[in-house]
């Protein structure tokens, strides 16, 4: 079974600042590794994916991760974070041959100005 | 990209009532969709899974008699909340995919259910 650990529930940084929302994950095989923004009450919107190739993943709104086999890790970074970062990131994980998604708990980022 | 919606975006409802929620894929077709719930703050939890002219297959713990799905058509499916309770107040939310790849799934807007 395949599982997605999120460690902080939230992370604070002001604006301007580097952003980091960590994720480690657990799958058999090799994953395919997805990260998702919600806003209240809405829906997930896609920020970006990890499929196979170069482990540094560029993304929507300025966003990367960085795929680390050794480390199962697939942790989110923005170089810049804005106020309008402030949402809840959410870190999913499937194996190449399974359709479900595992999704993590889940972070909350406050970006202040 | 590709756009799912959800109808309604909001209900609310009288225990004991059916409360039905649409989902479609709006520029390409779904060869499956998924449903979800979602507790505050918390993460989204797979209900079942679907395909177009087939049954869906549900998650464990997942009462398939109480939460009927319905998936009629390449764009649409549908979850209905049989004999709602205040216990089922959720936001629920669809994804779909097409092809066989799975590669990314679109989500939704969500649902709010509320059951008073």
């Amino acid at each position: 079974a395949q599982s997605v650990a999120q460690p902080e529930d939230q992370v604070n940084v002001a604006e301007g600042n580097p952003l980091t929302v960590k994720c480690t994950y657990s799958v058999s095989g090799n994953p395919y590794l997805f990260w998702y923004v919600q806003y209240p009450n809405r829906g997930l919107q896609f920020l970006l994916k990890y499929i196979t190739g170069d482990n540094l993943v560029k993304g929507s709104y300025g966003f990367e991760a960085e795929f680390n086999k050794s480390q199962t890790s697939f942790h989110l970074k923005k170089p810049s974070a804005l106020v309008s970062d402030s949402a809840l990131y959410f870190c999913a994980v499937r194996p190449t041959n399974d359709y479900k998604l595992s999704f993590g708990a889940g972070t909350t980022v406050t970006v202040r100005a | 990209g590709a756009v799912v919606s959800q109808h309604p975006s909001w209900v609310i409802c009288k225990s004991g009532t059916s409360v039905k929620i649409e989902c479609r894929s709006l520029d390409f077709q779904a060869t499956t969709m998924f449903w979800y719930r979602q507790f505050p703050k918390q993460s989204l939890m797979l209900m079942a899974t679907s395909n177009e002219g087939s049954k869906a297959t549900y998650e464990q713990g997942v009462e398939k008699d109480k939460f009927l799905i319905n998936h009629a058509s390449l764009t649409l499916s549908t979850l209905t909340v049989t004999s709602a309770h205040p216990e089922d107040s959720s936001f629920y939310i669809c994804s779909a995919t097409a092809g066989t790849s799975y590669n990314e799934q679109f989500f939704g807007p969500g649902t709010r259910l509320t059951v008073l």
